[in-house]
């Protein structure tokens, strides 16, 4: 089974500075995706990032940064330079191999302030 | 192109009625997911259809609940006999399949809501 940990309910960050959003996972497949998912106030899931397991570099996209810890099995999301639309429910997910369902954590949710 | 799209946005019933929800995939995306987000949790995995293969039922929480997808395309999920407890936003997803990261695309949910 698998399993996402994410250990802060809430955080907050002042803009233009970064944020570091926790999440581990637990699972006893040695191949697996990792994902972050924002969700602003108007509900739609967005898609942020992605980590395989296989990765030997941390993944970015933009602002978004996965600093991906295996023998820690920790996934961390970092945003640079936050802004106010940065302001969402954060979501870290995991998936085994293939098109298998994604198991999702609570969710953090950042609060960027000016 | 057109993402995922869900029908109605919003459903308000009263307990005992049947409910039926509706997800157009992107196209050419041949697997499909429906998740439920209750107020405050996370995202729970409900049903999974992947092209012709069987649909993976693990995380439907009742026999009140089943699914269809048509043509390998549209998807219905069917809430019967609907209970307060079922009261929830209802998601939608698709992917494709071995391409990129197979990242699953979101339609914009149903929120259910049962009186």
């Amino acid at each position: 089974a698998q399993k996402i940990t994410q250990t802060q309910p809430g955080m907050f960050v002042q803009e233009k500075e970064a944020v570091t959003l926790d999440c581990t996972y637990d699972t006893s497949d040695q191949s697996y995706g990792l994902f972050w998912y924002k969700q602003p106030s108007s509900g739609e899931m967005i898609f942020l990032i992605y980590q395989g397991s296989y990765d030997e570099q941390n993944a970015t996209e933009g602002r978004y940064s996965l600093n991906f810890q295996k023998a820690r099995k920790s996934a961390n999301l970092v945003i640079s330079a936050s802004q106010l639309g940065d302001s969402a429910m954060y979501f870290c997910a995991m998936r085994g191999w293939g098109n298998t369902p994604l198991v999702f954590g609570k969710g953090t949710r950042l609060s960027v302030i000016a | 192109g057109a993402g995922v799209s869900q029908s109605p946005s919003n459903k308000v019933t009263e307990k005992g009625k049947d409910v039926e929800l509706r997800c157009d995939p992107i196209s050419g995306h041949t697997a499909l997911y429906w998740y439920r987000q209750s107020l405050g949790q996370g995202l729970e995995f409900l049903i999974y259809f992947q092209g012709n293969s069987a649909p993976d039922k693990s995380g439907l929480p009742s026999d009140r609940f089943s699914a269809e997808r048509t043509g390998g395309s549209v998807s219905t999920l069917t809430i019967q006999r609907t209970q307060q407890e079922d009261s929830a936003v209802y998601l939608c997803a698709s992917s494709a399949t071995w391409t990129g990261y197979n990242e699953q695309f979101f339609g914009p949910g149903t929120r259910l809501t049962v009186l």
